[in-house]
């Protein structure tokens, strides 16, 4: 069956500009997951959705990263005003149930120039 | 922030000979997961071990966990050119919701 999909794959975009990055997680599971990954390092948690809520937004790193499922299946991340060091790959999953294997899709890399 | 740590960083054999890589954490767990990554498929799970067990096989995969020294071990029997990647352990932290808490990975190199 078709995985986690991530789009777009590549983002180029100015210092000073806004970008959504969306997440399409496997049909049937409620919760779906954000993570950073920098070059050299593990991913890093950033916000965890249970069905259209935020259970979990700790890893937000400011008020300028947003995310939004509002119909519990597609997921939306929003980076205002971005800078060169929100360049990384962003990374999406999913899982049917809480304590479960989470399922990654291959990742947005945002690079800001 | 990171939470565990693998060792080592690198690891290089030879295809046929079997790798392990160690993990270790600093706080207690619900769970902890071993991921795949390559540049070809991205991260793939591999193995889920909960805190009340101490061992778990998936194939040509064993992992142990040691709740008592906070530290886990994968074990990769008989490699292939294949299994070159790097692999990540990760934690889910008890009462941390299902969030993910990675280490620093291991980059295995499997040689023909």
């Amino acid at each position: 069956g078709a995985g986690v999909s991530q789009t777009p794959s590549n983002k180029v975009t100015e210092k000073g500009k806004y970008v959504e990055l969306r997440c399409d997680p496997i049909s049937g599971h409620t919760a779906l997951y954000w993570y950073r990954q920098s070059l050299g390092q593990g991913p890093e948690f950033l916000i965890y959705f249970q069905g259209t809520g935020a259970a979990d937004d700790s890893g937000l790193p400011n008020d300028r990263f947003f995310a939004v499922r509002p119909e519990g299946s597609v997921s939306t991340l929003k980076i205002q005003r971005t800078e060169r060091g929100d360049s990384a790959v962003y990374l999406c999953a999913s899982s049917p149930r809480v304590n479960n294997e989470q399922f990654f899709g291959p990742g947005t890399r945002l690079t800001v120039l | 922030s990171q939470q565990g740590e693998e060792d080592p960083q690198a690891l290089s054999i030879q295809e046929g000979e079997n790798a392990t890589m160690n993990c270790s954490y600093k706080t207690s767990i619900n769970n902890l997961q071993w991921y795949r990554q390559n540049s070809g498929r991205g991260l793939v799970h591999l193995i889920l071990i909960r805190s009340n067990e101490r061992e778990k096989h998936s194939g040509r995969l064993r992992v142990t966990l040691d709740t008592s020294k906070k530290s886990s071990s994968l074990l990769i029997t008989a490699s292939r050119a294949a299994d070159t990647a790097s692999y990540f352990c990760a934690t889910v932290l008890t009462g941390g919701g299902n969030k993910l808490t990675f280490g620093t990975g291991t980059q295995l190199k499997v040689e023909l």
